[in-house]
Protein backbone atom coordinates (compact mmCIF):
# COMPACT_ATOMS: atom_id res chain seq x y z
CA UNK A 1 0.00 0.00 0.00
CA UNK A 2 1.08 3.79 -0.32
CA UNK A 3 3.17 5.10 2.58
CA UNK A 4 2.89 8.16 4.38
CA UNK A 5 5.62 10.30 5.41
CA UNK A 6 4.69 13.51 7.84
CA UNK A 7 7.73 15.64 8.97
CA UNK A 8 8.50 17.13 11.13
CA UNK A 9 7.35 14.52 13.81
CA UNK A 10 6.98 17.46 16.18
CA UNK A 11 7.07 21.19 16.35
CA UNK A 12 6.66 23.34 19.27
CA UNK A 13 6.25 27.14 18.35
CA UNK A 14 5.83 30.11 20.02
CA UNK A 15 2.44 31.83 19.88
CA UNK A 16 2.31 34.38 16.33
CA UNK A 17 4.93 32.35 15.05
CA UNK A 18 4.00 30.36 11.21
CA UNK A 19 4.85 27.17 9.99
CA UNK A 20 4.62 24.41 7.31
CA UNK A 21 4.29 20.52 8.19
CA UNK A 22 5.10 18.29 4.86
CA UNK A 23 3.34 15.11 3.74
CA UNK A 24 5.30 13.01 1.07
CA UNK A 25 3.40 9.91 -0.40
CA UNK A 26 4.84 6.94 -2.07
CA UNK A 27 2.79 6.36 -5.08
CA UNK A 28 0.21 8.98 -6.57
CA UNK A 29 -2.83 9.90 -4.53
CA UNK A 30 -6.12 11.36 -5.67
CA UNK A 31 -7.50 11.93 -2.50
CA UNK A 32 -5.54 14.19 0.18
CA UNK A 33 -7.33 15.09 3.23
CA UNK A 34 -5.45 16.79 6.11
CA UNK A 35 -7.05 16.83 10.02
CA UNK A 36 -6.17 18.05 12.52
CA UNK A 37 -6.58 16.09 16.32
CA UNK A 38 -7.49 18.42 18.83
CA UNK A 39 -6.09 17.58 22.59
CA UNK A 40 -9.44 16.63 23.60
CA UNK A 41 -9.09 13.85 20.40
CA UNK A 42 -11.67 15.42 18.14
CA UNK A 43 -10.89 15.00 14.37
CA UNK A 44 -11.42 17.96 12.22
CA UNK A 45 -11.05 17.84 8.58
CA UNK A 46 -8.84 21.31 7.93
CA UNK A 47 -8.80 20.46 3.93
CA UNK A 48 -10.03 18.08 1.00
CA UNK A 49 -7.08 18.74 -1.35
CA UNK A 50 -6.25 16.40 -3.69
CA UNK A 51 -4.41 19.26 -5.89
CA UNK A 52 -3.82 22.68 -6.13
CA UNK A 53 -3.77 25.16 -3.39
CA UNK A 54 -6.74 25.93 -0.83
CA UNK A 55 -6.78 28.56 2.02
CA UNK A 56 -9.05 28.74 5.29
CA UNK A 57 -8.51 31.83 7.80
CA UNK A 58 -5.23 31.53 8.90
CA UNK A 59 -4.29 27.78 7.49
CA UNK A 60 -3.81 26.98 3.84
CA UNK A 61 -2.71 24.03 1.85
CA UNK A 62 -0.97 22.55 -0.99
CA UNK A 63 -0.56 19.47 -2.73
CA UNK A 64 1.57 18.97 -5.81
CA UNK A 65 0.05 15.82 -6.80
CA UNK A 66 2.93 15.25 -9.41
CA UNK A 67 5.82 15.14 -7.31
CA UNK A 68 3.72 13.00 -4.20
CA UNK A 69 3.24 15.82 -1.21
CA UNK A 70 1.34 18.14 0.20
CA UNK A 71 2.12 21.12 2.90
CA UNK A 72 0.03 22.88 5.15
CA UNK A 73 0.85 25.77 6.49
CA UNK A 74 0.05 27.40 9.21
CA UNK A 75 0.24 31.34 10.16
CA UNK A 76 0.02 33.70 13.49
CA UNK A 77 -0.42 30.47 15.22
CA UNK A 78 -2.51 30.23 18.38
CA UNK A 79 -2.24 27.80 21.18
CA UNK A 80 -5.70 26.60 20.09
CA UNK A 81 -3.71 25.16 17.26
CA UNK A 82 -2.16 22.50 19.21
CA UNK A 83 -3.13 19.10 18.56
CA UNK A 84 -1.52 16.72 16.06
CA UNK A 85 -2.23 16.89 12.49
CA UNK A 86 -2.50 14.06 10.14
CA UNK A 87 -2.46 13.42 6.44
CA UNK A 88 -4.39 11.01 4.90
CA UNK A 89 -3.92 10.24 1.08
CA UNK A 90 -7.52 8.86 0.53
CA UNK A 91 -7.29 4.61 1.02
CA UNK A 92 -7.75 4.89 4.57
CA UNK A 93 -3.96 5.55 5.47
CA UNK A 94 -2.99 8.13 7.95
CA UNK A 95 0.51 9.32 8.31
CA UNK A 96 2.14 9.31 11.81
CA UNK A 97 0.96 12.95 12.48
CA UNK A 98 2.70 15.72 13.36
CA UNK A 99 2.28 16.98 16.82
CA UNK A 100 2.69 21.01 17.03
CA UNK A 101 2.26 23.08 20.25
CA UNK A 102 2.09 26.27 20.24
CA UNK A 103 3.33 27.92 23.24
CA UNK A 104 1.60 31.01 24.70
CA UNK B 1 -24.61 21.45 9.95
CA UNK B 2 -25.59 17.99 11.05
CA UNK B 3 -22.20 16.32 12.00
CA UNK B 4 -21.84 12.56 12.46
CA UNK B 5 -23.15 10.73 15.50
CA UNK B 6 -21.39 8.43 17.07
CA UNK B 7 -22.52 6.66 20.78
CA UNK B 8 -22.09 5.98 23.61
CA UNK B 9 -18.95 8.34 23.76
CA UNK B 10 -17.92 6.76 26.41
CA UNK B 11 -17.77 2.68 27.12
CA UNK B 12 -15.96 0.66 30.00
CA UNK B 13 -16.22 -3.56 29.38
CA UNK B 14 -14.12 -6.03 30.50
CA UNK B 15 -12.28 -8.65 29.01
CA UNK B 16 -14.33 -11.67 27.06
CA UNK B 17 -17.42 -9.06 26.93
CA UNK B 18 -19.07 -7.61 23.65
CA UNK B 19 -19.62 -3.79 22.73
CA UNK B 20 -21.56 -2.59 20.12
CA UNK B 21 -21.00 0.76 18.46
CA UNK B 22 -23.12 2.98 16.20
CA UNK B 23 -22.07 5.14 13.94
CA UNK B 24 -24.79 7.87 12.44
CA UNK B 25 -23.74 9.65 9.46
CA UNK B 26 -24.32 13.13 7.87
CA UNK B 27 -27.88 12.85 5.69
CA UNK B 28 -27.30 11.85 2.64
CA UNK B 29 -23.66 10.45 2.95
CA UNK B 30 -23.62 6.67 1.77
CA UNK B 31 -19.82 5.98 2.68
CA UNK B 32 -19.04 5.13 6.59
CA UNK B 33 -15.63 4.04 7.80
CA UNK B 34 -14.53 2.89 10.83
CA UNK B 35 -11.54 3.56 12.77
CA UNK B 36 -9.26 2.54 15.57
CA UNK B 37 -6.45 4.95 17.33
CA UNK B 38 -4.79 3.21 20.33
CA UNK B 39 -3.10 5.51 22.99
CA UNK B 40 -0.46 7.83 21.34
CA UNK B 41 -1.32 6.20 18.08
CA UNK B 42 -2.16 7.61 14.84
CA UNK B 43 -5.97 6.56 13.57
CA UNK B 44 -5.80 2.16 12.17
CA UNK B 45 -8.61 2.26 9.23
CA UNK B 46 -10.55 -1.14 10.38
CA UNK B 47 -13.05 -0.95 7.45
CA UNK B 48 -15.59 0.73 5.83
CA UNK B 49 -19.06 0.54 3.79
CA UNK B 50 -20.72 2.04 0.83
CA UNK B 51 -24.55 1.86 -0.10
CA UNK B 52 -24.65 -0.84 2.80
CA UNK B 53 -22.06 -3.52 1.30
CA UNK B 54 -18.25 -3.55 2.62
CA UNK B 55 -16.35 -2.18 0.43
CA UNK B 56 -12.70 -1.73 1.82
CA UNK B 57 -11.37 -3.85 4.62
CA UNK B 58 -7.87 -2.82 7.06
CA UNK B 59 -6.78 -4.25 9.80
CA UNK B 60 -10.17 -5.20 11.49
CA UNK B 61 -9.66 -7.93 14.30
CA UNK B 62 -11.85 -11.45 13.43
CA UNK B 63 -13.64 -10.62 16.26
CA UNK B 64 -15.13 -7.52 15.55
CA UNK B 65 -17.78 -7.36 12.48
CA UNK B 66 -19.52 -4.23 11.25
CA UNK B 67 -22.60 -3.65 8.87
CA UNK B 68 -24.52 -0.51 7.71
CA UNK B 69 -28.20 -1.00 7.47
CA UNK B 70 -30.71 0.60 5.47
CA UNK B 71 -30.69 4.02 6.59
CA UNK B 72 -27.00 4.21 6.38
CA UNK B 73 -26.06 3.99 10.23
CA UNK B 74 -23.56 1.47 10.78
CA UNK B 75 -22.53 -0.82 14.14
CA UNK B 76 -19.18 -2.25 14.49
CA UNK B 77 -19.67 -5.11 16.79
CA UNK B 78 -16.56 -6.25 19.23
CA UNK B 79 -16.73 -9.32 21.10
CA UNK B 80 -14.59 -11.35 23.65
CA UNK B 81 -12.72 -8.31 24.16
CA UNK B 82 -9.18 -8.12 24.95
CA UNK B 83 -6.95 -5.10 27.05
CA UNK B 84 -5.67 -4.39 23.94
CA UNK B 85 -9.05 -3.11 22.39
CA UNK B 86 -8.47 -0.25 24.41
CA UNK B 87 -9.10 2.88 22.08
CA UNK B 88 -10.60 5.78 20.62
CA UNK B 89 -13.00 4.18 17.74
CA UNK B 90 -13.90 6.92 14.96
CA UNK B 91 -16.71 7.33 12.80
CA UNK B 92 -16.54 9.16 9.44
CA UNK B 93 -19.00 9.41 6.78
CA UNK B 94 -18.57 10.78 3.32
CA UNK B 95 -20.82 11.22 0.16
CA UNK B 96 -19.06 8.51 -2.26
CA UNK B 97 -16.64 5.88 -1.27
CA UNK B 98 -13.73 7.16 -3.91
CA UNK B 99 -12.39 10.76 -4.07
CA UNK B 100 -14.56 12.12 -1.53
CA UNK B 101 -13.53 13.94 2.04
CA UNK B 102 -14.48 12.44 5.03
CA UNK B 103 -16.31 14.14 8.29
CA UNK B 104 -15.33 12.19 11.31
CA UNK B 105 -17.65 12.05 14.61
CA UNK B 106 -16.18 12.77 18.11
CA UNK B 107 -15.45 8.95 18.78
CA UNK B 108 -16.46 6.41 21.75
CA UNK B 109 -13.67 5.37 24.15
CA UNK B 110 -13.65 2.54 24.20
CA UNK B 111 -11.90 1.13 27.93
CA UNK B 112 -11.17 -2.39 28.83
CA UNK B 113 -10.87 -3.50 32.49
Amino acid sequence: GIQVEQSPPDLILQEGANSTLRCNFSDSVNNLQWFHQNPWGQLINLFYIPSGTKQNGRLSATTVATERYSLLYISSSQTTDSGVYFCDEGKSTFGDGTTLTVKP
Amino acid sequence: AAGVIQSPRHLIKEKRETATLKCYPIPRHDTVYWYQQGPGQDPQFLISFYEKMQSDKGSIPDRFSAQQFSDYHSELNMSSLELGDSALYFCASSLGHRNQPQHFGDGTRLSIL
